[in-house]
């Protein structure tokens, strides 16, 4: 089975403009959810969908936004980019459970740098 | 919201040596996990442990969870061990976010 898929793996965006980030989760997972990390936050929860509809969101500006679809795979959206963006963004899936008993799987990330 | 405490923060440990890492959680969760960052910042899997002990190889969690922690050990150490050790929880009741603690740093010299 393959893996949580995160596209790109690394980007570069100028302040100001909007960016997005792809998140494929392993087959039969409909749980996805986004994580920000940086040097200086830690990591942190941004939000989870489960399908297509927002079950949980982190205490992020509405700067960010995600969606998912019906296949599960989930984008996540960073408009008017600041330089505090600049992280490692981590998405996961989970398969189907009660509540959220089943572990997270993590993708490789995408690197964002903002300039 | 819930906080979670990783100690030690860093960790210098000689190859072949043993070690103990700790997660504390202020409240009840239904899930904690433990993950080895590598240098590349993939996350990856250890344990999914919300109660009791496991074992994989050389490495082994325990979860006291009416007692709000969870031990990871790691026996042995190589060198590849090195990296950021995480534990991340959800508290009990319905669907919580994710809370991840703060890391512990650990690096074995050969």
């Amino acid at each position: 089975k393959a893996g949580v898929t995160q596209t790109p793996r690394y980007l570069i965006k100028t302040r100001g403009q909007q960016v997005t980030l792809s998140c494929s989760p392993i087959s039969g997972h409909r749980s996805v959810s986004w994580y920000q990390q940086t040097p200086g936050q830690g990591l942190q929860f941004l939000f989870e969908y489960f399908s297509e509809t927002q079950r949980n969101k982190g205490n992020f500006p509405g700067r960010f936004s995600g969606r998912q679809f019906s296949n599960s795979r989930s984008e996540m959206n960073v408009s008017t980019l600041e330089l505090g963006d600049s992280a490692l963004y981590l998405c996961a899936s989970r398969a189907p459970g009660q509540g959220n008993n089943s572990p997270l799987h993590f993708g490789n990330g995408t690197r964002l740098t903002v300039t | 919201g819930i906080q979670v405490e990783q100690s030690p923060p860093d960790l210098i440990l000689q190859e072949g040596a043993n070690s103990t890492l700790r997660c504390n959680f202020s409240d009840s969760v239904n899930n904690l996990q433990w993950f080895h960052q590598n240098p590349w910042g993939q996350l990856i899997n250890l344990f999914y442990i919300p109660s009791g002990t496991k074992q994989n190889g050389r490495l082994s969690a325990t979860t006291v969870a009416t007692e709000r922690y969870s031990l990871l050990y790691i026996s042995s150490s190589q060198t590849t061990d090195s990296g950021v050790y995480f534990c991340a929880v959800e508290r009990t009741g319905g669907y919580q976010k994710v809370t991840f603690g703060t890391g512990t740093k650990l690096q074995v010299i050969p």
